[in-house]
């Protein structure tokens, strides 16, 4: 699985969008970007996926590159709940075998 | 629905104690995986199985050994617990979809301590 590079940590003003941003520079043609998010001591929660098109759900929107090298999460309207460590994964999808880096604090402030 | 549930949640164990922590899931998910978190950490994987009946290595195997003889179980065994296996164990499971596997759904974790 390609490896991934993210900020160690970022600050948003709630309200505004977070735009959290991975770098996936050996990703190769079959694997998919994931990005999970982990608040306190928590389990990891799934928050979208997607291989080369931008993808949007409840939660976010993906933005990955056309060359697929990196992706931006974005959280349009940012709230104190999305305080949270967050994980980009790249994977092939076989097994789903996540490789959790350290991720990108997000603190989001009044 | 209860999803994921890791059971115990909390345990403190003695050097060379022996224990099994268990996961189950009530989602007819293939894949389940273990992981565990040292502070400051991402998680890193331990053992997974594509189905019952199958397990395989992951990153960090060494000192644990699992089963998985029912498809909605997966037991993680400590035989002789030493004090770097303290650590958050979380559990997931998820299954093959048509676009890359499906969302991993992750138990709420088991915090070891062992002294």
């Amino acid at each position: 699985d390609a490896k991934t590079t993210q900020p160690p940590s970022m600050d948003c003003a709630e309200g505004r969008a977070a735009n959290l941003p991975c770098n996936h520079s050996t990703i190769s043609g079959n694997e998919y970007v994931y990005w999970y998010r982990q608040i306190h001591s928590q389990g990891p929660q799934y928050i979208i996926h997607g291989l080369k098109n931008n993808e949007t759900n409840e939660m976010a929107s993906l933005i990955i590159t056309e060359d697929r090298k990196s992706s931006t999460l974005i959280l349009p309207h940012a709230t104190l709940r999305d305080t949270a460590v967050y994980y980009c994964i790249v994977t092939s999808g076989t097994a789903s075998k996540l490789t959790f880096g350290t991720g990108t604090r997000l603190q989001v402030t009044l | 629905n209860a999803g994921v549930t890791q059971t115990p949640k909390f345990r403190v164990l003695k050097t060379g104690q022996s224990m099994t922590l268990l996961c189950a899931q009530d989602m007819n998910h293939e894949y389940m995986y273990w992981y565990r978190q040292d502070p400051g950490m991402g998680l890193r994987l331990i053992h997974y199985s594509v189905g019952e009946g199958t397990t395989a290595k992951g990153e960090v195997p060494d000192g644990y050994n699992v089963s998985r003889l029912k498809k909605q179980n997966f037991l993680l065994g400590l035989e002789s617990a030493a004090p770097s296996q303290t650590s958050v164990y979380f559990c997931a499971s998820s299954y093959p979809g048509r676009r890359g596997n499906t969302e991993a759904f992750f138990g709420q974790g088991t915090r070891l301590t062992v002294v």
